[in-house]
């Protein structure tokens, strides 16, 4: 079956602009987070969604980054006013729910702010 | 505060010869403890995982050991191939009341030479 995918593969932006990355999580996974990997900062937690409840957003670094996440399925993160320090490659990733899922990552974005 | 260090940052091993990667964390509420492998390009994806009551847990060619008193958990895989060539992460995380979400040690690159 299909697995996560995420668009687009690679972004290029100049900074200060504001970018949307999309994430199309595997069918019947409630389960969908955000990692950012990065050359510094190694791999981190940004956000994660479980179905109907508030997303837990403790991993986001600054309020230029939010996330959402339309009928519990496809979600999109987005990065205003983008900084240089925000290149990174994003990752989504996705689980059923209920205990210690199998997290299945998508390939990435990776944005490159100028 | 990084909650999980992992070393060695870089290992390179002959074809056929073991490869071991330590982890070490501080939150005592882990409770679920994946090892993931990356390749250029690509998404993490889960090789092998572990629970806090049990000590060792083999897969093929893989193993975890896990020491709960010393908070270290490793990754040996046997009979190293020029395939497994990639960057593994160990992560940790709560799946009870933490939603699974992942912290992850920050890499190490195995090359496997011939």
């Amino acid at each position: 079956g299909a697995g996560v995918s995420q668009s687009p593969s690679n972004k290029v932006t100049e900074k200060g602009k504001d970018v949307e990355l999309r994430c199309d999580p595997i069918s019947g996974h409630t389960a969908l987070y955000w990692y950012r990997q990065s050359l510094g900062q190694g791999l981190e937690f940004l956000i994660y969604f479980q179905g109907n409840s508030a997303p837990d957003k403790s991993g986001l670094p600054s309020d230029r980054f939010s996330a959402e996440r339309t009928g519990g399925s496809v979600s999109t993160l987005t990065i205003q006013r983008t900084q240089q320090e925000d290149s990174a490659v994003y990752l989504c990733a996705s689980s059923f729910f209920g205990g210690p899922e199998t997290q299945y990552f998508g390939p990435g974005t990776r944005l490159l702010v100028l | 505060q990084q909650q999980v260090k992992q070393s060695p940052q870089s290992l390179i091993v002959q074809k056929g010869g073991i490869s071991i990667i330590n982890c070490a964390y501080e939150n005592t509420a882990f409770d679920y403890f994946p090892w993931y492998q990356q390749f250029p390009g690509k998404g993490p994806a889960l090789l092998i995982a572990i629970r806090p009551d049990v000590s060792e847990k083999k897969e093929g060619r893989f193993t975890i050991s896990f020491n709960k008193s010393a908070k270290q958990f490793s990754l040996h895989i046997m009979d190293s191939q020029p395939g497994d060539s990639a960057t593994y992460f160990c992560a940790a995380s709560m799946v009870t009341g933490g939603g699974n979400k992942l912290t992850f040690g920050t890499g190490t690159q195995l090359k496997v030479e011939l």
